[in-house]
């Protein structure tokens, strides 16, 4: 039933490796966001999508890309993963307007040796 | 610039206590705040929003917010807390002419002592 789903949900990575993290909405938003928490900081925005096809840069894209592919699945990549891409990262929906409330996904814990 | 301010780490109170949790924010235009819960191991999910209207905002599980303009502030606020409210509390930004990206405090842990 839940309405955002990622997978995995741990997952330990080599430097310089290459990981994917998934997510997946029922809920028929337009828009998808890809987060990450770090103590200290909240949550930071990494990338983001209007819908299918779509990707556009957050306020910390650098070291990620991101993929689209249909209105229900959005990717996130780490081409060379870097220690300092250890997190928990967040998936989210909204229909992207302001008044809209963000629908989050349980979080996938990185960890990057 | 666009911040959300939450000057409390951590707030520790009995259960039972009333507890307010703070936040500020600097942005300008017409904007949307936000509370978000996030239980340990767990996503966020939404406790209540203020956009116009009355500035005190009624949210589930007894929480409420006011909004001050003048102050720039959007505290939360819990009459009685019960155990199961110790979590995480994040307040937030939108606004339309963002893309509604929501821009995040940094958090304040609440913990509950019996």
């Amino acid at each position: 039933e839940a309405a955002v789903t990622q997978s995995p949900r741990n997952k330990v990575a080599v430097t310089g490796g290459k990981v994917t993290l998934s997510c997946n909405q029922t809920n028929n938003h337009n828009n998808m966001y890809w987060y990450r928490q770090d103590t200290g900081h909240g949550l930071r925005l990494i990338h983001y999508s209007y819908g299918a096809g779509s990707t556009e840069k957050g306020d910390i894209p650098d070291g990620y890309k991101a993929s689209r592919p249909s209105q229900e699945n959005f990717s996130l990549i780490l081409e060379l993963a870097t220690p300092s891409q250890t997190s928990v990262y967040f998936c989210a929906s909204g229909d992207g307007t302001g008044r809209d409330t963000q629908y989050f996904g349980p979080g996938t814990r990185l960890l990057v040796l | 610039t666009q911040t959300v301010s939450q000057s409390d780490a951590h707030v520790t109170v009995f259960e039972g206590d009333s507890v307010e949790l703070r936040c500020n924010y600097s942005y300008g235009g017409s904007i949307y705040l936000s509370w978000y819960i996030q239980h340990h191991g767990h996503g966020l999910q939404f406790l209540l929003k203020y956009y116009s209207g009355n500035p005190v905002v009624q949210g589930v599980n007894g929480f409420e917010a006011e909004f001050s303009k003048s102050d720039s502030s959007f505290h939360l606020r819990k009459a009685s807390v019960h155990w199961s409210d110790s979590a995480v509390y994040f307040c937030a930004v939108s606004a339309d002419y963002n893309q509604g990206k929501l821009i995040f405090g940094q958090g304040t842990k609440l913990s509950i002592k019996p």
